[in-house]
């Protein structure tokens, strides 16, 4: 299958910074990227969908100016958590899609965790 | 609001059983159901299913579709310790490709 890869795979900071968030196709050009939120024994909740060079659909409730998304390339998107607060400390996973259609597949990365002290 | 419930949220059981895992779901706009394992990172994928009646099989795994009464079953037969894992169950909803996720059922299997 299609590989997906993040960086970091973890990550402590101190409250109020900012963590910057990578996921990237390896070996395909992924025309959709979505970024997941999971907390622990949590199913995973999707956070926002983005399409390369156009900006990202969030979900309600998640504050866009917080957690700022962008593709640049049909093969890297990132996640910038801004001012992060203990309260975002969880497990951020991105997933990416070849194309669009009933058959598409996502395949997902191996998750960033985050600490926010 | 897309729902997907899956059932039972845990289960333990031995090696060499069968299990059944179940998934419901109500959702605007479906596309298709996935099934991934998730140990201690990121899920992998499993299966897609888009037609009601058409078993999927992978091994010792295999999965349905029942569009009109809304669920999918996911069984796996011989369980092996190797097993253990959450199975999250997805709907694929409208054009954007949205993923909604079940809650998972957390499988552990002992010897």
């Amino acid at each position: 299958g299609a590989v997906v890869s993040q960086h970091p795979s973890w990550v402590i900071c101190k409250s109020g910074t900012s963590v910057k968030i990578e996921c990237r196709s390896l070996d395909f050009q992924a025309t959709t990227m979505f970024w997941y939120r999971q907390f622990p024994k949590q199913s995973l909740m999707l956070m926002a969908t983005s399409n390369e060079g156009s900006k990202a659909t969030y979900e309600q409730g998640v504050e866009k100016d917080k957690f700022l998304i962008n593709h640049a390339s049909l093969t890297l998107s990132t996640l910038t958590v801004t001012s992060a607060h203990p309260e975002d400390s969880s497990f951020y996973i991105c997933s990416a899609a070849h194309s669009g259609g009933a058959r598409e597949t996502q395949y997902f990365g191996p998750g960033t965790r985050l600490l926010v002290l | 609001e897309d729902k997907v419930v899956q059932s039972p949220l845990s289960l333990v059981v031995h090696e060499g059983d069968t299990v059944t895992l179940n998934c419901s779901y109500e959702v605007t706009n479906f596309r298709s159901l996935l099934w991934y394992k998730q140990e201690k990172k990121a899920p992998t994928f499993l299966f897609m299913l888009t037609s009601s009646g058409i078993e999927k099989k992978s091994g010792r795994l295999s999965s349905i579709l029942d569009k009109k009464e809304l669920f999918s079953i996911l069984n796996i037969t011989a369980t092996q310790t190797g097993d253990s894992a959450i199975y999250l169950c997805a709907v694929k909803t409208g054009t954007a490709s949205k993923l909604t996720f079940g809650t998972g059922t957390r499988l552990q299997v002992t010897l």
